[in-house]
């Protein structure tokens, strides 16, 4: 049974640009939250997704927006960029609130 | 709001020595608690949980307890382990209608030696 799945594993992007994140959650969960995770800090909550729609949203900008599909399969897009934007990118699926299980993450790196 | 302090490392020990990673919490409302735990280059891995005041939660040799009145959630292992060596993460969720996004702490680093 896999797991959570996120693509790509590494990425380099240059300040400015713009970064599609996917994440295909385990067998049998519905609900997709994205973190971002800092060298050296914990992670932080960007937003969740049920239902193909933004269920909560943490304290980020408008630039990080996402996206469900029918088959509950999630993207994280960043638009503009810049170099604080540097970090993990890791993907969790739940079925609705009930355990998470992440995935090994999307090293981004901006320069 | 809600947050969550860990105690800083990185904290380095001998095989078979006595591990204790402190972590507290604030808040509003009752929250579940939990530690994750991530190795190098990988994801987060639900260690254990509890869900209430009094609660062990315990797995792999590892046990913290849900100590409502000390707002604390300490990790604890007796005897730690070369493979244990990893980043530690205490978290904890506030159930709300929509959603219960966790709250991590700034993590641990262990590093045990032979």
């Amino acid at each position: 049974d896999a797991g959570v799945t996120q693509s790509p594993t590494h990425l380099i992007k240059t300040r400015g640009q713009q970064v599609t994140l996917r994440c295909s959650p385990k067998s049998g969960h519905d609900t997709v939250s994205w973190y971002q995770q800092a060298l050296g800090q914990g992670p932080q909550f960007i937003f969740q997704y049920y239902e193909e729609e933004e269920r909560q949203r943490g304290n980020f900008p408008d630039r990080f927006s996402g996206h469900q599909f029918p088959n509950y399969s999630s993207e994280l897009n960043v638009n503009a960029l810049w170099l604080g934007d540097s970090a993990l990118y890791l993907c969790a699926s739940s079925l609705y609130d009930y355990g998470y299980t992440f995935g090994s993450g999307t090293r981004l790196t901006v320069v | 709001g809600n947050s969550v302090t860990q105690m800083e490392g990185p904290v380095t020990l001998s095989e078979e020595a006595f591990l204790t990673i402190n972590c507290t919490y604030t808040a509003t409302g009752y929250p579940s608690l939990f530690w994750y735990v991530q190795y190098p280059g990988e994801g987060l891995q639900l260690l254990l949980k509890a869900t209430k005041a009094d609660d062990k939660g315990s797995n792999k040799g590892f046990e913290a307890t849900y100590r409502k009145e000390t707002t604390s959630f300490h990790l604890e292992k007796g005897s730690v382990q070369v493979s244990d060596s990893a980043v530690y993460f205490c978290a904890l969720t506030v159930n709300r209608e929509y959603g219960n996004k966790l709250v991590f702490g700034a993590g641990t680093i262990l590093r045990v030696k032979s």
